[in-house]
This record gives structure tokens, C-alpha cells and sequence, in this order.
């Protein structure tokens, strides 16, 4: 089982909509979860910190932390063509102490 | 603010020359420094990390090294590189544990 999963998707949008981006992690002692955007041949660019169970909205951003369910989702509102790029998630915390685990990311299209 | 400068943004080896890749942070004091790779299409391997001068934790057995002379500087190194190098190599820092990971612009690294 990986460590942190992610349905590598792509997923696929029209502008507008909300787009759901999902990931699971197995090690039950993180504490620290990061979503992070990647755009074709740049590096990932930080956009939620989640550390606490519940929802953290950020503009049209909003991170859910379930640690019971071992579950972290991001939702973009009113998606845009711009933001169309892989979505990375990350886990700190645990066995893992001190560094990041990622997944392997989550493809995001948002066609007009 | 804290900025982190990684170069060269492009490099192109033949197989067997040596390698070095620097990364320096600014504005901060004593950061966490971490140094991923990523393959084409594949999530970010974490290849080392350091928490302060002279210390270097090793994540993956390979022909890389990585040293850091000062505090806020991390370098990555090889003495021989392999086609299995290749690759889009990521500097980052964070102020400590926990905490979110900052990337620099990466380099773009092709073996011949």
C-alpha cells in the first residue's frame, strides 16, 4: 500500500465548476498535510497547510482534514482554465518525521 | 521575505562526468533543506535532507552525494552520473519540522 495516495486522474472540469481532488494516507500519526500545485515543467508552489480535522477555506480554495478516515480533500470553486496542473499532496508527521511524503498527484484540466 | 536560488535551471551531461548542483536560501536562519527528484510523468523522490551544517540524512542508496558547507547552502553532487540521473531535480527548505516545504526553480537534468 502507498503511502500517501492520489487518483492520478486526469480529472476533468468545465470552468466554473468545483473540482474535488482526493487523497488518503496509511500512517495514522501524521499530523501536517500540504496540498501543492505543479504546472507542466515548474516546481510545486505551496497553495493549503491543513494541521487540524475540519475545513480551512483559502479564497476559492478550501482543504478537509478527516484524521479518523485518514482523508484530506481539496476543493477548487469556480474552477478556471489556469487552474488546469497536477495537485500534489503531501503528509508530514508519524513515522515519517521530519520530511514530506507525497503522492503521486492528481491531473486537473479545466476546460472553458 | 525568504527567497530560495537553485541553478543551473538546465544541464545537460554525457554519462560518466561529474555533477553539481548548488541551492542557496535567503532571509532565513538555520532552515530545514531537502533535496527531491523528479522523473518524468512521477511523483518527487526524496533524495536528502539536512537540519543544519554538516548533517545529511540519506534517503535512497545511489551515486549522489550532497553536502552543505554553510547553513543556508545544500549542494548535490555525483562523481560519475548514470542515465538513471535524469531528471527534474528540486532544492526546498522549510523552518523546521512540520512545517510546509518552499521549492526552488528546480534544474532540468538530461544524461547523454
Amino acid at each position: 500500500q502507498k503511502e500517501v495516495e492520489q487518483n492520478s486522474g486526469p480529472l476533468s472540469v468545465p470552468e466554473g465548476a468545483i473540482a474535488s481532488l482526493n487523497c488518503t494516507y496509511s500512517d495514522r500519526g501524521s499530523q501536517s498535510f500540504f496540498w501543492y500545485r505543479q504546472y507542466s515543467g515548474k516546481s510545486p508552489e505551496l497553495i493549503m497547510s491543513i494541521y487540524s480535522n475540519g475545513d480551512k477555506e483559502d479564497g476559492r480554495f478550501t482543504a478537509q482534514l478527516n484524521k479518523a478516515s485518514q482523508y484530506v480533500s481539496l476543493l477548487i470553486r469556480d474552477s478556471q482554465p489556469s487552474d488546469s496542473a497536477t495537485y500534489l499532496c503531501a503528509v508530514s508527521g508519524g513515522t515519517s518525521y521530519g520530511k514530506l511524503t507525497f503522492g503521486q498527484g492528481t491531473i486537473l484540466t479545466v476546460h472553458p | 521575505s525568504q527567497t530560495i536560488h537553485q541553478w543551473p535551471a538546465t544541464l545537460v551531461q554525457p554519462v560518466g562526468s561529474p555533477l553539481s548542483l548548488e541551492c542557496t536560501v535567503e532571509g532565513t536562519s538555520n532552515p530545514n533543506l531537502y533535496w527531491y527528484r523528479q522523473a518524468a510523468g512521477r511523483g518527487l523522490q526524496l533524495l536528502f535532507y539536512s537540519v543544519g551544517i554538516g548533517q545529511i540524512s540519506s534517503e535512497v542508496p545511489q551515486n549522489l552525494s550532497a553536502s552543505r558547507p554553510q547553513d543556508r547552502q545544500f549542494i548535490l553532487s555525483s562523481k560519475k552520473l548514470l542515465l538513471s540521473d535524469s531528471g527534474f531535480y528540486l532544492c526546498a527548505w522549510s523552518v523546521t519540522v512540520g512545517q510546509p516545504q518552499h521549492f526552488g526553480d528546480g534544474t532540468r537534468l538530461s544524461i547523454l
